[in-house]
């Protein structure tokens, strides 16, 4: 059962383009929503972090929009270029208990120049 | 600074045969994980360590075993390996129990089950 669904599978933006990356879940308890970005042949990374205190989080190029009565969280990849092309996963996590992340499927993406 | 290291980074083996992954990190970290990553269905975690002397089951843990003797170590076993278990292993551990804490990742394990 997957209880963080990530869409696209994959994309392509050209070189510029803004690149959208969104994730939805279902259980109201999640409460830090994190995105990691892996580079082929490397482990992941953390991007970007937001609580659903707010409704928008931006660092640098990359913004997360947080919309808590839809259940939904989106990154925002803004002037992409070619060096972010690489695999993003959304992730949820919950207090209470250990330090658990449940990841989504996870989006390819491709900055063509 | 390592940071979490991985060995070996690739692996074949034959159904059957056993291996053991070994995850090493040098930043003092109480609290480490073994993930693995298959397409399609992201990062799922098989188990965890919150401390030296202690382990516990994540979301797929059947097939699997770890240990974790020392602090800076933690391993994860394939008992008799199965093609079901051909996948890309991480490791990752982080400060503490906090669930906002970071996790960080090793550069993971290419394991192929043939």
């Amino acid at each position: 059962q997957q209880q963080v669904k990530q869409s696209p599978q994959s994309l392509i933006v050209q070189k510029g383009g803004i690149s959208i990356i969104n994730c939805a879940y279902e259980n109201t308890a999640f409460d830090y929503f994190p995105w990691y970005q892996q580079f082929p042949g490397k482990g992941p990374a953390l991007l970007i972090a937001i609580r659903p205190d707010v409704s928008e989080k931006k660092e640098g190029r990359f913004t997360i929009s947080f919309n808590k009565s839809a259940k939904q969280f989106s990154l925002h990849i803004m002037d992409s270029q070619p060096g972010d092309s690489a695999t993003y996963f959304c992730a949820a996590a919950m207090g209470g208990g250990y330090n658990k992340l449940i990841f989504g499927a996870g989006t390819r993406l491709a900055v063509h120049p | 600074n390592a940071g979490v290291t991985q060995t070996p980074k690739f692996r074949v083996l034959k159904t059957g045969q056993s291996m053991t992954l070994l995850c090493a990190q040098d930043m003092n970290h109480e609290y480490m994980y073994w993930y693995r990553q298959d397409p399609g269905m992201g990062l799922r975690l098989i188990h965890y360590s919150v401390g030296e002397g202690t382990t516990a089951k994540g979301e797929v843990p059947d097939g699997y075993n770890v240990s974790r003797l020392k602090k800076q170590n933690f391993l994860l076993g394939l008992e008799s390996a199965a093609p079901s278990q051909t996948s890309v292993y991480f490791c990752a551990s982080s400060t503490s129990v906090a669930y906002t804490d970071t996790q960080y990742f090793g550069p993971g394990t290419r394991l192929t089950v043939l």
